[in-house]
């Protein structure tokens, strides 16, 4: 079965560009997760979905990050424009039924200059 | 609030030997998961043992096994047989369940290392 798909794998851009994360979620499961990993503050949820919806967008920083899901298998993160604090290691993660975990893609490498 | 903590940042272990991976968490939640997940330097977060909270039976995968103490809200990962490959940040998470908010919140992570 294939996972949670995420692209691009790694992406190394200038300050001030906008930049595009992709996630496709397991098939049939209808949650979906954006974290932020970096060695200061570890895992952040910064947003999630249940049913295309978002549910809790308080981990998103500010207003230069947007999430959007317009169908079940399809999620963007997207930040305009983007900063070198940005830097990270953005992972998308999905889940199905209630008892059952959180899957994570292989996530994303950001690398703003 | 949940919150959970890892208070080893590091640890090691010699091939073949048995270490466990202190985790404790504070809730007043009654019906919750707890997971452990693993961070190899490929950095992907692999699933390695869950546990749900009403299950007095601590839960065992293959060479990995947890002591879950609900009151002391303790819960710990033992690796048995420890080998190279479990090299890698282990995570330990929770979740609530019941409503429609089903976020995990993670611990700041053990990175532990399997010596030859």
């Amino acid at each position: 079965d294939a996972g949670v798909i995420q692209s691009p794998r790694h992406e190394v851009t200038e300050m001030g560009q906008e930049v595009t994360l992709r996630c496709k979620p397991i098939s049939g499961h209808n949650s979906l997760f954006w974290y932020r990993q970096t060695m200061m503050r570890g895992l952040e949820l910064l947003i999630y979905f249940n049913n295309n919806v978002p549910i809790d967008d308080s981990g998103m920083p500010e207003d230069r990050f947007s999430a959007k899901m317009p169908n079940a298998s399809f999620s963007t993160l997207k930040i305009q424009p983007s900063e070198p604090r940005d830097s990270a290691v953005y992972f998308c993660a999905s889940k199905g039924a209630e008892n059952q975990p959180q899957h994570f893609g292989d996530g994303t490498r950001l690398s703003i200059l | 609030a949940q919150t959970v903590t890892q208070s080893q940042p590091e640890m090691s272990v010699q091939e073949a030997e048995t270490v466990t991976l202190s985790c404790t968490y504070d809730t007043s939640e009654n019906n919750y998961y707890l997971f452990w997940y693993k961070q190899p330097p490929s950095r992907q977060m692999i699933l390695v043992i869950r546990q749900e909270a009403y299950k007095q039976q601590n839960a065992t995968e293959n060479r990995f096994s947890v002591n879950f103490q609900k009151a002391a809200k303790s819960f710990s990962l033992k690796i048995s047989d420890s080998q190279l490959g479990d090299t890698a940040m282990y995570f330990c998470a929770f979740m609530k369940l019941g409503g429609s908010n089903y976020k995990l919140t993670f611990g700041k992570g053990t990175l532990l290392t399997v010596n030859p």
